[in-house]
């Protein structure tokens, strides 16, 4: 079945400084890639999303990138605020059902 | 749109009492998740229905655990007896369609099991 490996597990910044972080799969087949904010005490939510038609997609300050040949993935957010501090989650599914999560980030950006 | 509604949203129960979780979905969506999250093994999918029907539930830790959604708008996620490495965040998630739409979690529920 599917494996997401996420590093690094906590990443700490200065506010205005870029962030990244890093996923691999290991199903060829997985075409969905979601990331995911969690404050701490909420629930999971959507911050991006890509599939496996495009290699790059933004939204503001955040992007995410797919290599499929290498099956990794990456999230990036550039000019980092407090409020980017949370928990970020990366997945991996065929289609959207079954995801697979990874282990998590925690980001922590100092003002 | 409410979202996804899970009740409740705290509880508290000693090892061996029954404990049953709730969730609606979103309107209209096909799909229902049930999650868990724990420090130690991160958010973890336990079963999944499309269209009330149970897809995959390799993920039920065992047998004490089971789930039923009796209808397009309800789930269950029963555990009996339950033991304190129950204690974790029950997510609930649900989905429109598999090609273009994504997962929406509910507010999840914090069970501590003493």
């Amino acid at each position: 079945g599917e494996n997401v490996e996420q590093h690094p597990s906590t990443l700490s910044v200065q506010e205005g400084d870029s962030a990244v972080i890093k996923c691999t799969y290991s199903d060829s087949a997985s075409n969905y890639f979601p990331w995911y904010k969690q404050e701490l005490g909420k629930r999971p939510q959507l911050i991006i999303d890509i599939r496996s038609n495009v290699g790059e997609k933004k939204d503001q300050r955040i992007a995410v990138t797919l290599n499929k040949t290498a099956k990794h993935f990456s999230l990036h957010i550039t000019e980092t605020q407090p409020e980017d501090s949370a928990v970020y989650f990366c997945a991996a599914s065929y289609n959207t059902d079954k995801l697979i999560f990874g282990t998590g980030t925690r980001l922590q950006v100092f003002p | 749109d409410a979202g996804v509604i899970q009740s409740p949203r705290h509880e508290v129960t000693e090892m061996g009492q029954e404990v049953t979780l709730r969730c609606k979905p979103i309107s209209g969506h096909d799909y229902l998740f049930w999650y868990r999250q724990t420090m130690m093994r991160g958010l973890e999918l336990l079963i999944y229905f499309n269209n009330n029907v149970p897809i995959d539930d390799s993920g039920m830790p065992e047998d004490r655990f089971s789930a039923k959604m009796p209808n397009a708008s309800f789930s269950t996620l029963k555990i009996q007896p339950s033991e304190p490495r129950d204690s974790a965040v029950y997510f609930c998630a649900s989905l429109a369609g598999t090609t273009t739409d994504t997962q929406y979690f509910g507010p999840g529920t914090r069970l501590t099991v003493l």
